[in-house]
């Protein structure tokens, strides 16, 4: 079985773009989350998608939107790049929602965002 | 202060050696995991807690949650467990409320042959 596929891996902007990532969660998981890490740093939480509805919400400004397909992939959207958006964005599938414990997280390898 | 603090940041250990990396959080959580993220971006789930002690190998997680405490640890540690390790806490899931993760800042693991 694939793991969790995350498109592009790479991907150069510049300021004031918008964006589109892409994330193909493992067979029969429904739960799909998104997260950004800035180099150094621990990922933070932006979105989290069960079900094709947003479940979740970090603080991240509404340049940010994401939705869920019927088939359970992903896309998270970014408009008006700012450079303080170059970051890894990564994105995780489970079995359920996050809120039953039990269930654990599968990371993608990563899209690495550069905006200019 | 961040919700999640681990310590130490920065770890270096020659192989063989028994390594501790804590993690101490200031919220209520319903789990804990532990990631580890190799050069690159790629994360894996190694453990994911409520309560108690679990084992996987060389690799040992134990959680306190009256203290708001969690602990990796490495036995007979090799150079291939050279990576970042996060952890990350899940919390204010209940009711029609799903939770969000909130993660720390990692500790960086360098183990010398």
């Amino acid at each position: 079985d694939a793991g969790v596929t995350q498109s592009p891996t790479h991907l150069i902007k510049t300021r004031g773009q918008q964006v589109t990532l892409r994330c193909s969660p493992i067979s029969g998981h429904k739960s799909v989350s998104w997260y950004q890490q800035v180099l150094g740093q621990g990922p933070q939480f932006i979105f989290q998608y069960y079900e094709k509805e947003e479940r979740g919400r970090g603080n991240f400004p509404d340049r940010f939107s994401a939705r869920q397909f019927p088939n359970y992939s992903s896309e998270l959207n970014v408009n008006a790049l700012l450079l303080g958006d170059s970051a890894l964005y990564l994105c995780a599938s489970s079995l359920r929602f996050l809120d039953r414990s039990k269930y654990l997280l599968f990371f993608g390898s990563g899209t690495q965002l550069s905006v200019l | 202060k961040n919700e999640v603090e681990q310590s130490p940041q920065n770890l270096t250990a020659q192989e063989g050696e028994f390594i501790t990396i804590n993690c101490s959080y200031s919220v209520g959580i319903s789990a804990l995991h532990w990631l580890q993220q190799h050069p690159g971006g790629g994360i894996v789930s190694l453990f994911m807690l409520s309560s108690g002690k679990k084992k996987h190998g060389r690799l040992i997680a134990t959680i306190n949650i009256q203290e708001k405490h969690s602990s990796l640890h490495i036995t007979a540690s090799h150079p291939r467990d050279s990576a970042v390790y996060i952890c990350a806490v899940l919390s204010g899931a209940g009711g029609t409320s799903y939770g969000k993760l909130t993660f720390g800042q990692g500790t960086i693991l360098t183990v010398h042959p």
